[in-house]
Formats: C-alpha cells, structure tokens, sequence
C-alpha cells in the first residue's frame, strides 16, 4: 500500500550540481506531475506526463527535465542547480477524474 | 493568467468553534475545483467538486461549489485541534492543476 515513494526526502546541493529526485506510484495511475512548494506561493506545476513516454511543461519548467518510461516512474532532473530552485519538492499521481496522489516531499537546499 | 485566490491567509480558531474558507478563481477552461488538506507534510485529497450548489461532506467538513461566482467554500464544524493545517484550493484537471496559496488554520485548544 505505498501510494507514491519520493527519494530522497532532504537534500543538499551546489550551485551548478545536477541530481534526480525519484518518484514511484504502484497505483497505476495514468497522470503523474512534478510541483514545487514555496512559501507564500502554493504548489506550481514544473512538469506532468500523461502516460508512459508523453510528458510536457507545466507552468515553471526552466531549469528541469523529465522522463517517463514507464507507467510508475516519473524522475525529476535539475541539470544545474541555482539557489532558486530551493523549495520542496512534491510528485503527485492521480487517475483521469479525481485528486492527486502526492509523495512525501523532497527539501532541497542549493547554496 | 488564470489564477486561485484564497482567504483569508491565516485563521485563528478555537476547539468547537466553526470556519468557512474561501476560495475564488479565475480559469479559462474550468474542469473541477479540489480541496487538499497539508499537515506537516503532503497534501491529502478532501474533495473534488464539478457542479454547483451540490454539497460535499465528510464528517465534520463540507465543500460546496458556486460557478456563477467562480468560488467555493470549505465548512468546518466543532473544530478540532486535530484540524490545524493549511487547507489548500486548486482548480484544473489532473495536468494542470493550479493551487492557491493556501489558509493556514490554527485551532487552539
């Protein structure tokens, strides 16, 4: 009964460092989205996909990539940190009609 | 832009009483309006509403729709402490879904 798992749950990088922040779902939910959580400013959409191989930007997408090649993975790539990106990082997952899913968050810092 | 405003930011409360939270939104192309709850960690799925005047309920919270005034309200009856937590709005489908900033609800003993 895992839901969505998010790895890592903390972390800390360089200015210009790259890293994958990892998500599963085994509820095998078509939709799976990336969002970004800043205080003062709600849950903004980075990237989504709507099923295995389509993926497409969300409303704040510089700075990331995505994948999804298959149904339960959806793997968020910074390519080269910046201080912006420090937020908390939440993967959702949903079917068709009705709520997300989210993992349990990622806290990145970049100094 | 379409965007999600919610009110009030911040409410304090205490144990029994009663709150409504607000939720307007501007969209361009309205499929349904969520509501999530988040304690200390990820949002949890409340409710999902597509049509108005026709109201949700779980226990002591209720939601209800109103498309005439592109908003929506969230009840909660005998609060509890058990409540606090940042209760947030978002209107969309499931690839683009916009969220407000959130109300953050204390509720003291």
């Amino acid at each position: 009964n895992a839901g969505v798992t998010q790895t890592p749950k903390f972390q800390v990088l360089k200015t210009g460092q790259s890293m994958t922040l990892q998500c599963a779902q085994d509820m095998n939910h078509e939709y799976m989205s990336w969002y970004r959580q800043d205080p003062g400013m709600g849950l903004r959409l980075i990237h989504y996909s709507v099923g295995a191989g389509i993926t497409d930007q969300g409303e704040v997408p510089n700075g990331y990539n995505v994948s999804r090649s298959t149904t339960e993975d959806f793997p968020l790539r910074l390519l080269s940190a910046a201080p912006s990106q420090t937020s908390v990082y939440f993967c959702a997952s949903s079917p068709p009609v009705g709520g997300y899913t989210f993992g349990s968050g990622t806290r990145l810092t970049v100094v | 832009e379409d965007k999600v405003v919610q009110s009030p930011l911040s409410l304090v409360v205490h144990e029994g009483d009663t709150v409504t939270l607000n939720c307007s939104y501007e969209v361009t192309n309205f499929r349904s309006l969520l509501w999530y709850k988040q304690e200390k960690k990820a949002p949890t799925f409340l409710f999902m509403l597509t049509s108005s005047g026709i109201e949700k309920k779980s226990g002591r919270l209720s939601s209800i729709l109103d498309k005439k005034e592109l908003s929506s309200i969230l009840n909660i009856t005998a609060t509890q402490t058990g409540d606090s937590a940042i209760y947030l709005c978002a209107v969309g489908g499931p690839n683009d879904m916009r969220f407000g900033a959130g109300t953050r609800l204390t509720v003291k003993p």
